[in-house]
């Protein structure tokens, strides 16, 4: 089974700074990463699909990118309400299996 | 708009059974693939299981924590989605969510929670 490794596990930024959280897979996987966005008693919500889409009413601050085993996301101009818990995705092309990340917490300092 | 509200949470002892639903809403839930996924307290997010819809074959593909335990089914003409789980252990103690499912989960319910205890 593909593994998905993300990092850092948490990571403390001010406001306007630029933050990347990367996910890498333990073997290639194309482009089929999604990221989602989980702020604390609340179900996640998706940012960004098949690597780099932007999930309609995402502010464009989020942006994702990579292929084959690396990928990240990037917040450009960090939000205080960007503060949550970011989580990587992958899912097979046979629509099989489904795996996610650990997670990266992002806090403002 | 979609809307997915999860029911059934509950205490249930080491051992046991306890079904959770998924009432569907807003979409052409008999079209929709539908998956679990589950966050024990504190941690990350956890795919347990997905079934596709009977145009898409009804395939059932769960993780490999759950296999052989539980079992995920649907009731188009109710638009509910269900998760049976059996043989409950300490370690399935989570808040499950239902979400549509296109390999990206584009909708979430609320969670409903789960907790194995004696």
């Amino acid at each position: 089974d593909i593994q998905m490794t993300q990092s850092p596990s948490s990571l403390s930024a001010s406001v306007g700074e630029r933050v990347t959280i990367t996910c890498q897979a333990s073997q290639d996987i194309s482009n089929y990463v999604n990221w989602y966005q989980q702020k604390p008693g609340k179900a996640p919500q998706l940012l960004i699909y098949d690597t780099s889409n932007l999930e309609i009413g995402v502010p464009s601050r989020f942006s994702g990118s990579g292929y084959g085993t690396d990928f990240s996301l990037t917040i450009s101009g960090l939000q205080p309400e960007d503060s949550a818990t970011y989580y990587c995705q992958h899912y097979d092309n046979l629509y099989t299996l489904l795996t996610f990340g650990g997670g990266t917490k992002v806090e403002i300092k | 708009e979609v809307q997915l509200v999860e029911s059934g949470g509950g205490l249930a002892k080491p051992g046991g059974s306890l079904r959770v639903s998924c009432t569907a809403s807003g979409f052409t839930f008999s079209s929709a693939w539908m998956s679990w996924v589950r966050q024990a307290p504190g941690k990350g997010l956890e795919w347990v299981g997905r079934i596709k819809s009977k145009a898409g074959g009804g395939a059932i593909d769960y993780a490999a924590p759950v296999k052989g335990r539980f079992t995920i089914s649907r009731d188009d003409s109710k638009n509910i989605l269900y998760l049976q789980m059996d043989s409950l252990k300490s370690e399935d103690t989570a808040v499950y969510y239902c979400a549509t499912d296109r390999g990206t989960l584009d909708s979430w319910g609320q969670g409903t929670l789960v907790t194995v205890s004696s």
